[in-house]
């Protein structure tokens, strides 16, 4: 099974918002709510940002939002910072009860 | 607190085999499914296989199928994969990692790295 899409690099300037898209199929984005993002970087371990499409994990910063619309998931940075430079990955389950990760997103602060 | 320890990584040549374990500490570990996850130098993210939290159910990428064997041992909280004819495309950090809630991989192991190689 390929890779969902996300676009391989996105930038913006501090304080500004940016949102990264990942888009699959019936069979993983589109037929479950079980859609994820992670921060990773370089170096570092990935660490989960928003589950299940819109859920934040306690210590994330409010600054990350997560949404779905048919099989296309983004996820949205707003109030931009230095920090937020890294690489971010969409993950998806699928009806084969595998996982599949996004192409990843390089995130860029100006 | 809730931690991940990865191991077992090194340098093996094409066709050899090789086992990662991955010790978890701080967490309930027999009530939690578990999943390895691979990134290839200077590449994404490739999820591997997942292991349910009582052994009972496991489930494989096509590109390991046959080939690697993911395991835990819930009375050691340690969770393998057993890698058996591997192969140059096999190269790549693998981590693991806990399923927190469906499909949310939290915390991940720090990552141990696979170099197969002649």
């Amino acid at each position: 099974q390929s890779a969902l899409t996300q676009p391989a690099s996105v930038s913006g300037s501090p304080g500004q918002s940016i949102t990264i898209s990942c888009t699959g199929t019936s069979s993983d984005v589109g037929g479950y709510n079980y859609v994820s993002w992670y921060q990773q970087h370089p170096g570092k371990a990935p660490k989960v940002m928003i589950y299940d499409v819109t859920d934040r994990p306690s210590g994330v910063s409010n600054r990350f939002s997560g949404s779905k619309s048919g099989n296309t998931a983004s996820l949205t940075i707003s109030g931009l910072q230095a920090e937020d430079e890294a690489d971010y990955y969409c993950s998806s389950f699928t009806t084969s009860n595998t996982r599949i990760f996004g192409t990843g997103t390089k995130v860029t602060v100006l | 607190q809730v931690q991940l320890v990865d191991s077992g990584g090194g340098v093996v040549q094409p066709g050899r085999s090789l086992r990662l374990s991955c010790a978890a500490s701080g967490f309930i570990f027999s009530s939690y499914g578990m999943h390895w996850v691979r990134q290839a130098p200077g590449k994404g993210l490739e999820w591997v296989a997942v292991l349910w939290y009582d052994g009972s159910t496991k489930y494989y990428a096509d590109s390991v199928k046959g080939r690697f064997t993911i395991s835990r041992d819930n009375s050691k909280n340690t969770l393998y994969l057993q890698m058996n004819s591997l192969r140059a495309e096999d190269t790549a950090v693998y981590y693991c990692a806990r399923e927190y809630s469906n499909n949310c991989f939290d915390p991940w192991g720090q990552g141990t790295l696979v170099t197969v190689s002649s």
